[in-house]
């Protein structure tokens, strides 16, 4: 199946910085999502991005399809971006799999 | 706009209970899929369903069963509950409208 690698494990950021997390799949991808876990649990879907580059406020991302990576910017870090955020691929609207997950923490 | 409603939020059982979670796609979604999420650990896919049929199964133990009803919910029956299946239960939904799977709040199931 499907390998998904997300870099870094961890990272501690004082609010305000930037940061850039990755995720690297062994396989071509039809479906692409970030994904945030806020404390409760919950995934938040951040981003749909199997291809191209998206923004959403202090959010970016950006998919290279075919170099099979993709990249979670977050500008101006804010403590409630503190979590873990997950990147998940699947293929032909199939099952996601999700990586391993970047554990973010964001001191104030 | 409607989400994915999953029932019961949270579920606390003893050793060799049996629970049921229910999941309630969006509208229009014609799929649904399953995962398992241990304490550090991320989602895991078990199982999924298309049109009520069965389309993809994964690391789901022969303890679980899933079926997907008429109306398009779909039950997680688990028996035997082990201390190993404590963990949060996800279910997304989705479909020939959507490549994009959209993930309920999850069911904290704690085995005691």
């Amino acid at each position: 199946g499907i390998q998904v690698e997300q870099s870094p494990p961890d990272l501690i950021l004082q609010e305000g910085a930037n940061s850039t997390l990755r995720c690297n799949f062994s396989d071509s991808v039809n479906n692409l999502q970030w994904f945030h876990q806020n404390p409760w649990g919950q995934l938040i879907n951040l981003f749909y991005i199997p291809s191209g580059t998206k923004q959403n406020g202090r959010l970016s991302a950006t998919t290279v399809a075919t170099e099979r990576y993709s990249l979670l910017y977050i500008s101006s870090s804010q403590t409630t971006d503190s979590g873990v955020y997950f990147c998940a691929v699947g293929t032909n609207a199939g099952k996601s799999t999700f990586g391993d997950g970047t554990t973010l923490t964001v001191k104030p | 706009a409607a989400g994915v409603i999953q029932s019961p939020r949270h579920l606390i059982k003893e050793k060799r209970e049996t629970a049921t979670l229910k999941c309630y796609p969006i509208p229009r979604h014609d799929t649904v899929y399953w995962y398992q999420q241990g304490p550090g650990q991320d989602p895991q896919f078990l199982i999924s369903f298309y049109e009520k049929m069965q389309s993809d199964k994964g690391s789901i133990p022969d303890r679980f069963s899933a079926q997907q009803f008429s109306d398009y919910h779909s039950e997680l029956n688990m028996s035997s509950l082990e201390l190993g299946d404590s963990a949060l239960y996800f279910c997304a939904t989705g479909g020939r409208i959507t490549d994009t799977q959209y993930f309920g709040p999850g069911t904290r199931l704690t085995v005691l």
